[in-house]
């Protein structure tokens, strides 16, 4: 099975900071990678698929990039409303997850 | 507009069992793999299972595979999971969410499923 490995687990950010999140895959995974956002008590979001595409009403701060095992998740100024929880989703081989990256207020 | 409304959560003692249910509405159905995905109380996302949008092909979880089974009825735009030999460790938020090529969007509201005695 693939694993997926986000870093950091959490961090914590001040509004108009930039942001990075990490996720690295156990094999190769081409461009089969997504990212979700989560609130407390909500439903994960899709906010970006296939490593680089914004999901349409996803705010243009929010970008993508990477290929194989090696992908970034980047919020180039981020605003209250992104206080969340992170994942990475793989779908090269069935379905699987990162552990999540939980993003505070500094 | 799309719309997932999972049911059939509740309490169950271990070794027992649940059905699930997710009502789809928005789109057609039938033109879609579908998932259940998990999430333990304040842990992380888990995928349980995926269908085919005939039905024909399911793929599950090591952790819950020989016990969870994953079903479709396409006549009622509705997706099931049958939980058998439930654990302690089965305890979570279960998401149906539908699969857009190969990413999940959107997702349901989640329904709790506690195994405890």
């Amino acid at each position: 099975d693939i694993q997926m490995t986000q870093s950091p687990s959490s961090l914590s950010a001040s509004v108009g900071d930039r942001v990075t999140i990490t996720c690295r895959a156990s094999q190769s995974i081409d461009s089969y990678l997504n990212w979700y956002q989560q609130k407390p008590g909500k439903a994960p979001k899709l906010l970006i698929y296939a490593t680089s595409s914004l999901q349409s009403g996803v705010p243009s701060r929010f970008s993508g990039s990477g290929s194989g095992t090696d992908f970034t998740l980047t919020i180039s100024s981020l605003q209250p409303e992104d206080f969340a929880t992170y994942y990475c989703q793989q779908s090269y081989s069935t379905r699987t997850f990162g552990q999540g990256t939980k993003v505070e207020i500094k | 507009q799309v719309q997932l409304v999972e049911s059939g959560g509740g309490l169950v003692k271990p070794g027992g069992s649940l059905r699930l249910s997710c009502a789809a509405s928005g789109f057609t159905f039938s033109d879609y793999y579908m998932s259940w995905i998990r999430q333990a109380p304040g842990k992380g996302l888990e995928w349980v299972s995926y269908i085919s949008t005939s039905g024909s092909y399911t793929s599950y979880a090591d952790s819950v595979k020989g016990r969870f089974t994953i079903s479709r009825d396409n006549t009622k735009n509705s997706l099931y999971l049958q939980m058998n030999s439930l654990r302690a460790e089965d305890t979570a938020v279960y998401y149906c969410a539908r699969e857009v090529s190969t990413w999940f969007d959107p997702w349901g509201q989640g329904t709790l499923v506690t195994v405890s005695s």
